[in-house]
């Protein structure tokens, strides 16, 4: 089945600055690669995703990245903001209709 | 759009004792997730619905945990015997048209 791997788990930025969360995973058939925010208390939060016909997706401050030959796909934040503080998981699945495989997440903190 | 909705949102109970959680899903969305979530760790896949019929079932689904989604609307989630390993959050989530996967805020469940 599929494997996601997911780097790194806590990430400390400065307000203003760039964060990256990167996750690989295993198999080459998966076609779908959304990410989730997870607030303390709150389901996971589908904030973008990425179908694999694409290579890179931009929705405002956050950007997606996708590399199929080597399977792995990125979070890219930009002008980080207090807000942003929460739990990221990526995930993976054939379509965007099945189960997904997640990531173990990574703990992100904006430091003001 | 409501959202996807679950209930209770937190349960204590004792060993050996049934839980039943309720999902319900945004309306029109036919496919239905249940996944498992524990500290730390990303959601993992429990079983799915097309509809009314439950289509996949995950390993992790043992013989005393049982889902229904009766008229292809709600769902309902049952543990039977439960079991401190069962301590976990549970979370549902469904599909849009276009294949987005919406999660619900959970049912924390703690079994003493």
């Amino acid at each position: 089945g599929e494997n996601v791997e997911q780097h790194p788990s806590t990430l400390s930025v400065q307000e203003g600055d760039s964060a990256v969360i990167k996750c690989t995973y295993s198999d080459s058939a998966s076609n779908y690669f959304p990410w989730y925010k997870q607030e303390l208390g709150k389901g996971p939060q589908l904030i973008i995703d990425i179908r694999s016909n694409v290579g890179e997706k931009k929705d405002q401050r956050i950007a997606v990245t996708l590399n199929k030959t080597a399977k792995h796909f990125s979070l890219h934040i930009t002008e980080t903001q207090p807000e942003d503080s929460a739990v990221y998981f990526c995930a993976a699945s054939l379509r965007g209709n099945e189960k997904l495989t997640f990531g173990t997440g990574t703990r992100l903190t904006i430091i003001p | 759009d409501t959202g996807v909705s679950q209930d209770p949102r937190h349960k204590i109970t004792k060993r050996g004792q049934n839980v039943t959680f309720r999902c319900d899903p945004i309306s029109e969305h036919n496919r239905l997730y249940w996944y498992r979530q524990t500290l730390g760790q990303g959601p993992e896949f429990l079983t799915y619905f097309q509809n009314e019929a439950q289509l996949e079932k995950s390993r992790l689904l043992s013989d005393r945990f049982s889902a229904e989604r009766p008229k292809g609307s709600f769902s309902t989630l049952e543990i039977q015997r439960t079991e401190q390993g069962d301590s976990a959050m549970y979370l549902c989530a469904s599909t849009s048209p276009t294949d987005e996967q919406y999660f619900g805020p959970g049912t924390r469940l703690t079994v003493t």
